[in-house]
């Protein structure tokens, strides 16, 4: 497609519910990131893929969250056992030469 | 854990003003990106300038890096009420993913 594309655009769920976000990146694209953003605050890196791999998955917070880009295009970041402080803007950018980024327009999690 | 920290944290000016925001960073760069964000979902990437360049222009936007300071600037010129949204600056070592500093919020008033 013409730019990052990312489902649902907003998100409600439980604590300690299970939740999957989705990242369609530009067609091309061999770099995908993943950030986190709170109110008030800058993006958070969380992982980066280049291509099918996590080449850096430091920013993960901890062992409930976990991303997966099976072929190397779509991204799932999949978050376990939900808690109220997950929530937050979640972003998803791609690259084609690791330089500039393009942005999708976030997926707004909600933990209630 | 944030590497950018821009200054002001926000900035409320008349349309036509300048816009002057700050960042400063902790580490050694490769290259440090302005960006621009509405309402609080998707940035928008504004402009690049490499470690071993000092200024740069594109449009109103102006930066300049100074890697002895380890800052930056970013300069709008006769700004619009469009130009209200947040910007960060961001850094990379190369090859490793953009680190975000927390933004200022800029606020022009028409």
């Amino acid at each position: 497609g013409a730019g990052v594309s990312q489902t649902p655009s907003n998100k409600v769920t439980e604590k300690g519910k299970y939740v999957e976000l989705r990242c369609d990146p530009i067609s091309g694209h061999t770099a995908l990131y993943w950030y986190r953003q709170s109110l008030g605050q800058g993006p958070e890196f969380l992982i980066y893929f280049q291509g099918t791999g996590a080449a850096d998955d430091s920013g993960l917070p901890n062992d409930r969250f976990f991303a997966v880009r099976p072929e190397g295009s779509v991204s799932t970041l999949k978050i376990q056992r939900t808690e109220r402080g997950d929530s937050a803007v979640y972003l998803c950018a791609s690259s084609l030469l690791g330089l500039v980024a393009t942005f999708g327009s976030g997926t707004r999690l909600t933990v209630v | 854990s944030q590497q950018g920290e821009e200054d002001p944290q926000a900035l409320s000016i008349q349309e036509g003003e300048n816009a002057t925001m700050n960042c400063s960073y902790k580490t050694s760069i490769n290259n440090l990106q302005w960006y621009r964000q509405n309402s609080g979902r998707g940035l928008v990437h504004l402009i690049l300038i490499r470690s071993n360049e000092r200024e740069k222009h594109s449009g109103r936007l102006r930066v300049t890096l100074d890697t002895s300071k380890k800052s930056s600037s970013l300069l709008i010129t006769a700004s619009r009420a469009a130009d209200t949204a947040s910007y960060f600056c961001a850094t990379d070592l190369g090859n490793t993913p953009l680190v975000f500093g927390k933004g200022t919020r800029l606020s022009v008033i028409a």
